[in-house]
């Protein structure tokens, strides 16, 4: 069945330094690829998609590309801030007449010192 | 912003006991989702429901499990006899339908199987 290998946690940043949340996946079709970031005390909410091989997701200054040749869709971001602060989940879809499920790696919490 | 809701945020039970968990969805929504997370364990799809119906459900939807669009705004999730197992956060989710793939998430209900 499809599967969401993501980057264990947790992960403690600088401010202003480079961030890399990897993400590989298992699927058997053709999935759409998600990040998606929790909040303290939210739910989860879509950071960004791509729906095809090498389209790139970004928002917010966070990248992730699709890569089917290495089955990946890493979360990147160049210069993080403390209130990026949350975890991080990478996600995948398969195709399925519009009721399509998510399927979620274990999540990465991320820390952001000043 | 229109947002998915979900009550109570948080449930105390006894073993053995039924719960209803609720979720108002974003109102022209079309598709309904739950999904479950335990505590340190990755999100897990439950159920998913579309036109009065389970379109698919997971292995750990068994006949314990039960949902309901009882008025059209609601979509509840019942646990008939819980389990401590079934602790874990309960995040239900609803998207709009066609070529939208983006799923809108409420902020979860945290069940306590004592």
């Amino acid at each position: 069945g499809d599967s969401v290998t993501q980057m264990e946690g947790p992960v403690t940043l600088s401010e202003e330094a480079f961030l890399t949340i990897n993400c590989t996946y298992t699927a058997t079709g053709y999935p759409s690829l998600f990040w998606y970031v929790q909040y303290p005390g939210e739910g989860l909410q879509l950071l960004l998609k791509a729906t095809k091989a090498d389209d790139k997701g970004s928002n917010k200054g966070f990248e992730a590309t699709y890569r089917k040749e290495t089955t990946s869709f890493h979360l990147e971001k160049g210069s993080v801030q403390v209130s990026d602060s949350a975890v991080y989940f990478c996600a995948l879809s398969e195709p399925n007449f519009g009721n399509e499920k998510l399927t979620f790696g274990t999540g990465t919490r991320l820390t952001i010192i000043p | 912003e229109p947002e998915v809701t979900q009550t109570p945020s948080h449930q105390v039970t006894q073993m053995g006991q039924e719960v209803i968990l609720r979720c108002v969805p974003i109102s022209n929504h079309l598709y309904f989702y739950w999904y479950r997370q335990i505590l340190g364990q990755k999100v897990e799809f439950l159920v998913s429901f579309y036109n009065n119906e389970i379109s698919e459900k997971s292995e750990i939807f068994d006949d314990q499990f039960s949902v309901e669009r009882p008025d059209g705004s609601n979509f509840t999730l019942k646990i008939r006899s819980t389990k401590l197992e079934d602790s874990a956060m309960y995040f239900c989710a609803s998207r709009a339908g066609g070529l939208v793939y983006e799923q809108f998430f409420g902020p979860g209900t945290r069940l306590t199987v004592l």
